[in-house]
């Protein structure tokens, strides 16, 4: 498996408040990615990174802001929480490009109140 | 944008049996195609990606194939086990970003 951790792994927080998630890797891959899952809409990607302080938005990156300050650590933050942003949150990387295959952390799970 | 369709949703099968299950996009404008398992509560683990260039990919007992001019994708399971039971993801692969199916959640009884 790739070596990708998520942390938290489950947080519940209050409408309003901000929430940081962090997503690394030891693979040294040069992509990193947020995807959000929810039920009936599989998963959708929030942003991307293609290097260290290079990012792009996703399909829904409205209301997240993300961060590459090293290779290994990509941060997804949620500026003032809602609860459309409950969901299970997943981080993934890749190699070279988009293109090739992308490996997948455990998840976070969060809940917003 | 591009539209990703698996269906079923679900599918139950005895222990033993040969399955397919299928994919379907509506761009056919992709690089790549990615089949994925997700266990509950668990990430995703890639099974198989199929360059845009190819037909088939095979992974022991799995063999997807990609028919990019009929938007098209199935992967074919062979002997399948109860191990196997789990959520089969497709993902479209175009420039930056995956286009993810909802999935088939798939259950096979001893």
């Amino acid at each position: 498996d790739a070596g990708i951790t998520q942390s938290p792994r489950h947080k519940v927080t209050e409408t309003g408040t901000p929430v940081t998630l962090r997503c690394h890797q030891t693979e040294n891959h040069r992509y990193m990615y947020w995807y959000r899952q929810d039920p009936g809409h599989g998963l959708r990607l929030i942003h991307y990174s293609y290097g260290v302080k290079d990012t792009d938005k996703g399909e829904v990156s409205d209301g997240y802001s993300v961060s590459r300050s090293k290779t290994e650590d990509f941060l997804l933050t949620l500026e003032s929480a809602t609860s459309s942003q409950t969901s299970v949150y997943f981080c993934a990387i890749s190699e070279r490009d988009p293109q090739e295959t992308q490996y997948f952390g455990p998840g976070t799970r969060l809940l917003v109140l | 944008k591009q539209e990703v369709t698996q269906i079923p949703a679900a599918l139950s099968v005895p222990e033993g049996e040969n399955l397919v299950l299928n994919c379907s996009f509506t761009d056919s404008a992709i690089y790549n195609l990615q089949w994925f398992r997700q266990d509950p509560g668990k990430g995703l683990t890639s099974l198989l990606l199929i360059q845009s260039s190819q037909r088939e990919q095979t992974s022991g007992r799995l063999n997807a194939s990609l028919d990019k001019s009929s938007g098209r994708s199935t992967l074919y399971i062979a002997a399948s086990q109860p191990g196997d039971s789990a959520t089969y993801l497709c993902a479209v692969i175009g420039a930056n970003n995956l286009f993810f199916g909802t999935g088939t959640r798939l259950t096979v009884i001893p």
